[in-house]
């Protein structure tokens, strides 16, 4: 099956704990992002990332961090600096700038 | 870079009527305008696109409507059935960092 997955789904974090999201695609897409969205809203970039060992902070990325160590993959982890984090996360691989995305994973603070 | 405004913000039209949602973007560079379709708790599916190089496109009921001069592009549906109902959003692609910015979305209901 191809794609873009996300896990997992559902996400629970206490306060003050950092917490990895993982996204992970056999596209072959050079080009991966993530993208936070909250109720009502639409999509703000956090981070992306065109190639591999190399990335860049989009418009929301403080108190986030990311690697890209493998084509296939892109974790995002959600620190303790990040002080509203409660949010639904998406993935997305790109190609000529059309965009596939995860099926989120729905991060809640506990 | 670009930042992309969506209007309305929430439209509900009858079954069978027409919708339209229009977007407007700030950078003449950006070259590739999507369509996203999201219901509650799923992943934005794309339903059509357009690039800088035409001015039209249609998909069945869909279409997607692009004027360069102006910096506005629109989604059109036609016929609409109660399972269109969903929120949709517009993007560009800022050529700058190779992104695609979102517009805020718009909540569509079709009223049976």
């Amino acid at each position: 099956d191809g794609g873009i997955t996300q896990s997992p789904k559902y996400l629970f974090r206490k306060e003050g704990q950092n917490v990895t999201l993982s996204c992970e695609q056999n596209l072959n897409h050079d080009a991966m992002y993530w993208y936070r969205q909250d109720p009502g809203q639409g999509l703000r970039l956090i981070y992306y990332s065109q190639i591999v060992n190399d990335f860049q902070k989009g418009d929301i990325a403080e108190g986030y961090s990311v690697s890209r160590e493998k084509k296939e993959s892109f974790p995002l982890t959600v620190t303790s600096a990040q002080k509203n984090p409660t949010a639904f996360y998406l993935c997305a691989s790109s190609i000529e700038a059309e965009a596939f995305f995860g099926q989120g994973t729905r991060l809640t603070v506990v | 870079g670009e930042n992309v405004e969506q209007h309305p913000s929430t439209l509900s039209v009858q079954e069978g009527d027409s919708a339209v949602i229009k977007c407007t973007y700030s950078d003449s560079a950006s070259n590739y305008f999507p369509w996203y379709k999201q219901e509650l708790g799923k992943r934005p599916q794309l339903i059509i696109d357009i690039r800088s190089n035409v001015g039209e496109k249609k998909d069945q009921r869909i279409a997607v409507t692009l004027n360069k001069t102006a910096k506005h592009f629109s989604l059109h549906i036609t016929e609409t059935q109660p399972e269109d109902s969903a929120v949709y959003f517009c993007a560009a692609f800022d050529t700058g960092r190779r992104a695609l910015t979102f517009g805020s979305g718009t909540r569509l209901q079709v009223q049976p």
